[in-house]
């Protein structure tokens, strides 16, 4: 059975770093593009970054762009998400999803991050 | 990026048919053939129901129908049921990119 699961969030200042873990079981992420997705309390879905299979292309969303680095590790079947300068506007349920049929294939039940004082 | 844009909220009783709208520009929706959409519940993780415009992966109902024109796709639910009752939101490719709607509310009545 697929499996996506999240870890590393928390509270966190703002100006503080936080970095996000995605375990894959059940199939090997070598083959797929990886995304983090986003979505703020009550509110709707952002997309935040992409990864290639290979890991050598990144893209990131303009509003974390400069902040967030995100990275893989595909012998140990896992990615990353590196978040600096964490603002207020970042606090959100942070989603690893796997990218298939060009879609959103596959989500993780997230991790919760919130940037507070 | 730009959100896409989404009907706040639609309704529809049990057996009728609605369609969500999601209107992007032609640096979205309208340049490209890789609108997705995607129902989740209240807790729940997004699930995908419709993929390139119009292709529905397997398990979703064929009551899930997607199409576009223009810079507008659109989403048409035929036979409403209790269960659909959730948060949809489109999604588009956008150059080296993904942009969202702001999602649509369906009740169903």
């Amino acid at each position: 059975e697929e499996q996506l699961l999240e870890s590393g969030g928390g509270l966190v200042q703002p100006g503080g770093s936080l970095r996000l873990s995605c375990a894959a079981s059940g199939f090997s992420i070598s083959n797929f593009v990886m995304n983090w997705v986003r979505q703020a309390p009550g509110r709707g879905l952002e997309w935040v970054s992409l990864i290639s299979a290979n890991g050598g292309t990144t893209y990131y969303a303009d509003s974390v762009k400069g902040r967030f680095t995100v990275s893989r590790d595909n012998a140990r079947n896992t990615v990353f998400l590196q978040m600096n300068s964490l603002r207020a506007e970042d606090t959100a349920m942070y989603h690893c999803v796997k990218q298939m049929n060009n879609c959103f294939d596959f989500w993780g039940r997230g991790t919760l991050v919130t940037v507070s004082s | 990026q730009s959100v896409l844009t989404q009907p706040r909220s639609v309704s529809g009783s049990p057996g009728q048919s609605v369609t969500i709208s999601c209107t992007g520009t032609r640096n979205d929706v309208g340049g490209y053939k890789y609108v997705s959409w995607y129902q989740q519940h209240p807790g729940k993780v997004p699930k995908v129901m419709i993929y390139d415009v119009s292709k529905r992966p397997s398990g979703v109902p064929d009551r899930f129908s997607g199409s576009k024109s223009g810079n507008t796709a659109s989403l048409t639910i035929s036979g409403l049921q209790a269960e659909d009752e959730a948060d949809y939101y489109c999604c588009s490719g956008a150059g080296n990119s993904w942009v969202f709607g702001g999602g649509t509310r369906l009740t169903v009545l």
